[in-house]
């Protein structure tokens, strides 16, 4: 069966600090990978979203970056942290087609100081 | 683009009610729409979904949704809430045509008392 983990579940960085937040899936091959952002009442907002090794597409502009090195590992990073990229955020993945499911990560809580 | 509403940030509901959350979409093209469940520093858990055919969709934990293409709605209910329905529930939507791309609307938290 599939599974995704992300790690770590929580972290607290000073402002200004880089961030590397890790997922990654098994038991497929070749699944679409997609980095969330939730904030208390505003639901879920698109960060980046990947349909295979290094295609990335952006969806907000921000100070966060994506990267996907193997077929099923999926980083967010930033170079500077700002105290607004705190924080829960979420890594997906689906297959196609379109009609099935994303399936998400227990996301990582993320406290900039 | 297709966007969804959620009416009703919290719903409150005494144990064996009936619960019922509300959702609209908004989409120009025939949707693939989705109910999906958070508990507390979770991820999300698909609850149920609609793609074609039959309009009223069984999930897990004994709910139901059900598509009215005319209202463009697709509201979840569950007959009889449990103490354990307490989370919050999302309700998405995405397009058949292309890259899967979910839009999600803000979220309706459930509270349920005993």
């Amino acid at each position: 069966s599939q599974t995704i983990h992300q790690w770590p579940a929580t972290l607290v960085q000073p402002v200004g600090s880089p961030l590397s937040l890790e997922c990654t899936v098994e038991g497929t091959s070749n699944p679409n990978l997609y980095w969330y952002r939730q904030a208390a009442g505003r639901g879920l907002q698109l960060l980046f979203y990947s349909v295979g090794i290094g295609q990335i597409s952006s969806e907000v502009p921000q100070n966060l970056s994506a990267s996907r090195p193997q077929d099923r590992q999926f980083i967010l990073s930033s170079k500077k942290l700002l105290l607004s990229d705190s924080g829960f955020y979420l890594c997906a993945w689906s297959v196609p087609p379109s009609n099935q499911p994303q399936h998400f990560g227990d996301g990582t809580r993320l406290s900039i100081l | 683009a297709q966007s969804v509403t959620q009416l009703g940030s919290h719903v409150s509901v005494s144990e064996g009610a009936l619960v019922l959350l509300r959702c609209n979409y908004s989409s120009s093209v025939p949707p693939y729409l989705f109910w999906y469940v958070q508990y507390p520093n979770q991820g999300l858990q698909l609850l149920l979904k609609y793609t074609t055919g039959a309009t009223l969709v069984k999930g897990i934990n004994g709910f139901e949704a059900e598509f009215k293409k005319s209202e463009t709605s697709f509201h979840l209910t569950k007959p009889s809430a449990h103490m354990s329905d307490a989370a919050e529930y999302f309700c998405a939507v995405t397009l058949n045509t292309g890259f899967q791309k979910l839009v999600f609307g803000t979220g309706t938290r459930l509270l349920v008392s005993p």
